[in-house]
């Protein structure tokens, strides 16, 4: 099995809403990363996460606040976003971080920040 | 900061005809993958390759990771509308994350 779920599918939110997405895996991955996309364009990454740790932060902006409760789970806080923040948010998982093992993605979520 | 240089970058075929999209870069990768991304969702897993001048089939889709481990090419033979998508290439060097090349949008018309 190589699911990596996510939810919500979709999400639409005011720029002064806070919501949540989660991302979960159940193939003992210990890596778990966040990216954003846009229409088109390849994914950029945000955050990544080896053994419950945050490893890379790519100057991230705070209104996106992660969090990896435990190995299976991994979050993503928002806060305050802006219109520019509409994108394809999607999560990842690998065995581990900084061996190249496969990445293998969920389907994402569709944010939409009006 | 190594660059994944990918080409086309669009690509719009009819329906049995051959195409090859290429993966290129002046840095040598440890490994390279290329994912296949429809519209709303998230990139799929194709292939990996490791080990340079390594060639892998997938049924109509051949995979080439060049000899220096530099480039890689993803041919695809007799497309069909259902290979329409975003495809990406991925190169891992060790200790970083995955490196992206721009995605070639293929579309195949019957």
């Amino acid at each position: 099995d190589t699911e990596v779920t996510q939810t919500p599918k979709h999400l639409v939110m005011g720029m002064t809403n806070k919501k949540s997405l989660k991302c979960e895996q159940h193939m003992g991955h210990r890596a778990m990363y966040w990216y954003k996309q846009k229409a088109k364009k390849p994914p950029e990454l945000m955050f990544v996460y080896s053994y419950e740790k945050l490893s890379i932060n790519e100057s991230v902006p705070s209104r996106f606040s992660p969090e990896c409760p435990n190995s299976s789970l991994l979050n993503l806080h928002l806060h305050a976003l802006q219109p520019e923040d509409s994108a394809l948010y999607l999560c990842a998982s690998s065995q581990v971080f900084t061996v190249p093992y496969e990445q293998y993605f969920g389907p994402g979520t569709r944010l939409t920040v009006t | 900061t190594q660059l994944l240089e990918q080409s086309p970058q669009f690509l719009s075929i009819q329906e049995g005809e051959n195409l090859t999209v290429y993966c290129n870069s002046s840095s040598v990768f440890s490994s390279l993958q290329w994912y296949r991304q429809e519209p709303g969702e998230g990139p799929v897993l194709l292939v990996t390759v490791v080990t340079g001048g390594e060639v892998k089939k997938l049924k109509r889709l051949t995979f080439q990771f060049g000899d220096a481990r530099k480039d890689s090419s993803l041919h695809i033979t007799a497309a069909q509308p259902g290979d329409t998508g975003l495809y990406l290439c991925a190169g891992y060097e060790a200790g970083t994350a995955l490196i992206f090349g721009k995605g070639t949008t293929l579309s195949v018309s019957s």
